[in-house]
């Protein structure tokens, strides 16, 4: 069955640190999105892809740069983590012929 | 910048009582999709209305859609305590193709 898997599931870093997010998913969807989940602000977008090659800025991208190298895969990187990147991190796909969303599991990021 | 008010923003209630979500915009939106989600996983989708006015049911479950397409709601009738969750509204553009989501909101039900 396609799948969308996100890793590190967990991860507790330091300010200052380089961090990496992956995202893969197995849909053959062309168009993936990041997003960040914190209490009583629901899901926000950060940056999102419509295909190889193409990203673009979301609500809350400052701080993080998204690259789309291939269709499997979206990596979301926060160049220097700051304390208020801690969330849980929410990569998602989707079905251009429902507009349905594919979420992963999460990765929950904590900044230290 | 399209906004989407989800209200309430928690709600908790007893076993067979029904409840309605509100999500509420001044914006127009494509499509409506509302996606349910547990602890430590992703939403996932329950139903996308795309046509003002209408209505969708999945079992206890009614959507709808508002007919100016700026609004929805959620209707359970006679909760269960599988139906505890967090609920998110989002809506969809046709020029950008993104979604925007509510702030959800956090269903407990109890037994």
């Amino acid at each position: 069955d396609a799948e969308i898997t996100q890793s590190p599931r967990h991860k507790i870093t330091e300010t200052g640190r380089q961090v990496t997010l992956a995202c893969h998913q197995t849909w053959n969807h062309n168009n993936m999105f990041w997003y960040r989940q914190d209490l009583g602000h629901g899901l926000r977008l950060i940056h999102y892809s419509y295909g190889v090659q193409d990203t673009n800025k979301g609500e809350v991208s400052d701080g993080y740069s998204v690259s789309r190298s291939n269709t499997e895969d979206l990596p979301l990187t926060l160049e220097s983590a700051a304390s208020s990147q801690t969330s849980v991190y929410f990569c998602a796909s989707r079905a251009v012929d429902t507009g349905e969303l594919f979420f992963g599991e999460g990765s929950r990021l904590t900044v230290l | 910048t399209q906004l989407l008010e989800q209200s309430p923003q928690f709600l908790s209630i007893q076993e067979g009582e029904n409840l309605t979500v509100y999500c509420n915009s001044s914006s127009v939106f494509s499509s409506l999709q509302w996606y349910r989600q547990e602890p430590g996983e992703g939403p996932v989708l329950l139903v996308t209305v795309v046509t003002g006015g209408e209505v969708k049911k999945l079992k206890r479950l009614t959507f709808q859609f508002g007919d100016a397409r700026k609004d929805s709601s959620l209707h359970i009738t006679a909760a269960q305590p599988g139906d505890t969750g967090l609920y998110l509204c989002a809506g969809g553009s046709s020029n950008t193709g993104k979604l925007i989501f509510g702030q959800g909101t956090t269903l407990q039900v109890k037994p």
